[in-house]
Formats: C-alpha cells, sequence, structure tokens
C-alpha cells in the first residue's frame, strides 16, 4: 500500500540558515509528489508539485523539492529560512493518476529560532 | 485569492449526536474532497464529490458519515452518531478538475470534539 514517511516529528531552525525537510514515499509506479504547508489558523497550502519531467522543483516562497526515484524521497529545500516559515509541512502522495485521494505524511513542525 | 472556508472553525458535541460540519469550495471548483487528522496521526482521505455523487471514499467513509452539496454553494460532511473517535480536525478541500495532478485547495479546518 502506498504510504508517506516524514522522519522528522519537529525540526528547529535559525533564521537565514538552510532547510532540509525529509520524506520518503512507498510507491508502486511513478508517483505524484506534493509539500503542502499549514500555519496556525490557515488551511493547507500547496509550496510544489511533482508529476514528471525535470527531478528539481522549485515552489513558492522560496521553497524547492527534489525527487530521488532511488531513494524513494522528495525532500523540501530552502537555502535561507524566514520566520514566517515556522509552520507545519505535509508531504503527500496522490494514491493514482486517475484518483483523487491524497495520502499524506504525519507531518514535521518548523521552528524558526533568532 | 478566492479560498475554501469552513465553518464552524470549534465544534464540541456529545457522543452519539449528530454534527454537520460546513465548506464553501472555491467558486468555480467542480471537485470537493473530506480529510480528517486526528491529533498526533497523519491526515487522511474521507471522501470525494462530483456532480452530485461520491467519486471515492475510504474505509473510514462508513455508514455513519454522508456528504451533500445542498445548494450551489455549500459542501457538508454529515457524521450521523458521533464517537469519541471521531474526534479530529476535518478538512475540506475542492479542486477544479480531477485527477492527480490537480490541486486541491484546503480550507482552514474544523476541529471537533465528540465528549
Amino acid at each position: 500500500a502506498q504510504s508517506v514517511t516524514q522522519p522528522d516529528i519537529h525540526i528547529t531552525v535559525s533564521e537565514g540558515a538552510s532547510l532540509e525537510l525529509r520524506c520518503n514515499y512507498s510507491y508502486g509506479a511513478t508517483p505524484y509528489l506534493f509539500w503542502y504547508v499549514q500555519s496556525p489558523g490557515q488551511g493547507l497550502q500547496l509550496l510544489l508539485k511533482y508529476f514528471s519531467g525535470d527531478t528539481l522543483v522549485q515552489g513558492i516562497k522560496g521553497f524547492e523539492a527534489e525527487f530521488k526515484r532511488s531513494q524513494s524521497s522528495f525532500n523540501l529545500r530552502k537555502p535561507s529560512v524566514h520566520w514566517s516559515d515556522a509552520a507545519e509541512y505535509f508531504c503527500a502522495v496522490a494514491v493514482n493518476q486517475a484518483g483523487t485521494a491524497l495520502i499524506f505524511g504525519k507531518g514535521t513542525t518548523l521552528s524558526v529560532s533568532s | 485569492e478566492p479560498e475554501v472556508t469552513q465553518t464552524p472553525s470549534h465544534q464540541v458535541t456529545q457522543m452519539g449526536q449528530e454534527v454537520i460540519l460546513r465548506c464553501v469550495p472555491i467558486s468555480n471548483h467542480l471537485y470537493f474532497y473530506w480529510y480528517r487528522q486526528i491529533l498526533g496521526q497523519k491526515v487522511e482521505f474521507l471522501v470525494s464529490f462530483y456532480n452530485n455523487e461520491i467519486s471515492e471514499k475510504s474505509e473510514i467513509f462508513d455508514d455513519q458519515f454522508s456528504v451533500e452539496r445542498p445548494d450551489g454553494s455549500n459542501f457538508t460532511l454529515k457524521i450521523r452518531s458521533t464517537k469519541l473517535e471521531d474526534s479530529a480536525m476535518y478538512f475540506c478541500a475542492s479542486s477544479l478538475g480531477q485527477g492527480s495532478w490537480e490541486t486541491q485547495y484546503f480550507g482552514p479546518g474544523t476541529r471537533l470534539l465528540v465528549l
């Protein structure tokens, strides 16, 4: 069965430092992969998504993610974190290409220290 | 920017009571979804809805759950007889089209507490 693992429950990064949030997936075929962010009181907002092609995907707010098939990973990165990036981040995979259900990881809470 | 809205933001109910969670999807979207997140667990897919019919549902979405689009703007999730384990954050989402490549836009959620 398809699954998503986010190994880090909580990460603290200094403002201005680089960030990498890990995501591993289990899926038989080429996955459709997503990163969402949730700020307090807000809905889940799509940061970026990968379907095919270039394995390095650019998203909003300066985020990028790299799809590595050999490692079954889709890690999210940002070169320089801002205090406003503090939020909860969710990695998700689509169940199948024609379907609509997303399978989410448990999420990683990012704290930013000054 | 258009957004998905949900009401109420919080709801407390007694076990066995019926609750209706409301959502207003983005106006030109055609596909609607409910997800839930039990505290400390993953966000889980419940159901998708299109053209007044359920498109997909998970095994969580049993007979105590139902969805409806009662008018042109609202999308509701009804839980007929709530159980303690229904306590969770419920997210509504909508998308313009169907398919895994379509972006699903999520609302802020309704936190349901069943006592």
